[in-house]
């Protein structure tokens, strides 16, 4: 089956700890998104790759790091700088044209 | 810079009535896309609609479709036929070539048995 998977679905951290989520595709997309949402909220993107070893700011990088090794995975890490990393954040992906994104099943991160 | 917004912070339906959510967007672009995506309570994320903007028809999905009326910028979504599991958050969303998805706020839908 073709699609995103992102893990875990929960994770819990205390604070001042780096964590980092998993994002994976195998739908051979060259972009890939990093969003974050809170309760009630919309989207917000935080980083952004259109290809390979490349990889662009959102409106809220701010503590935030990625990396883009491989076509399929960009994994988020969530830094000890990010002051609310309390969220759900969500992963997508999508061709570099005009096409709709395809998103990942979120995961819930709870920082205490 | 484009924006997307959604007027209607919340709507409630009937089951088996229709509903209209709203979805008006700015840009200067000719050539671009819209979504509506559906976020029900498990927060994944799905795709419900596309429509391209060289299109004059209005895209429709089974009980979904689209009043697109392109210079007014507006892009509403109606759904028919109202049923329990389409209780979501619903979002517009734009996109043209070579750039981000702008989504708007979104708009919370209950759907009343």
């Amino acid at each position: 089956d073709g699609g995103i998977t992102q893990s875990p679905k929960y994770l819990f951290r205390k604070e001042g700890q780096n964590v980092t989520l998993s994002c994976e595709q195998n739908l051979n997309h060259d972009a890939m998104y990093w969003y974050r949402q809170d309760p009630g909220q919309g989207l917000r993107l935080i980083y952004y790759s259109q290809i390979v070893n490349d990889f662009q700011k959102g409106d809220i990088a701010e503590g935030y790091s990625v990396s883009r090794e491989k076509k399929e995975s960009f994994p988020l890490t969530v830094t000890s700088a990010q002051k609310n990393p309390t969220a759900f954040y969500l992963c997508a992906s999508s061709t570099n044209g005009a096409n709709e994104q395809y998103f990942g099943p979120g995961t819930r991160l709870t920082v205490t | 810079a484009q924006t997307v917004t959604q007027s209607q912070p919340e709507m409630s339906v009937q089951e088996a009535e229709t509903v209209t959510l709203s979805c008006t967007y700015d840009t200067s672009e000719s050539d671009y896309y819209l979504f509506w995506y559906k976020q029900p309570p498990s927060r994944q994320m799905i795709l419900v609609i596309r429509q391209e903007a060289y299109k004059q028809q209005n895209a429709t999905e089974n009980r979904f479709s689209v009043n697109f009326q392109k210079a007014a910028k507006s892009f509403s979504l109606k759904i028919s036929d109202s049923q329990l599991g389409d209780a979501a958050m619903y979002f517009c969303a734009y996109r043209t070539y070579g750039q981000n998805f702008v989504f708007g706020p979104g708009t919370r839908l209950s759907v009343l048995p």
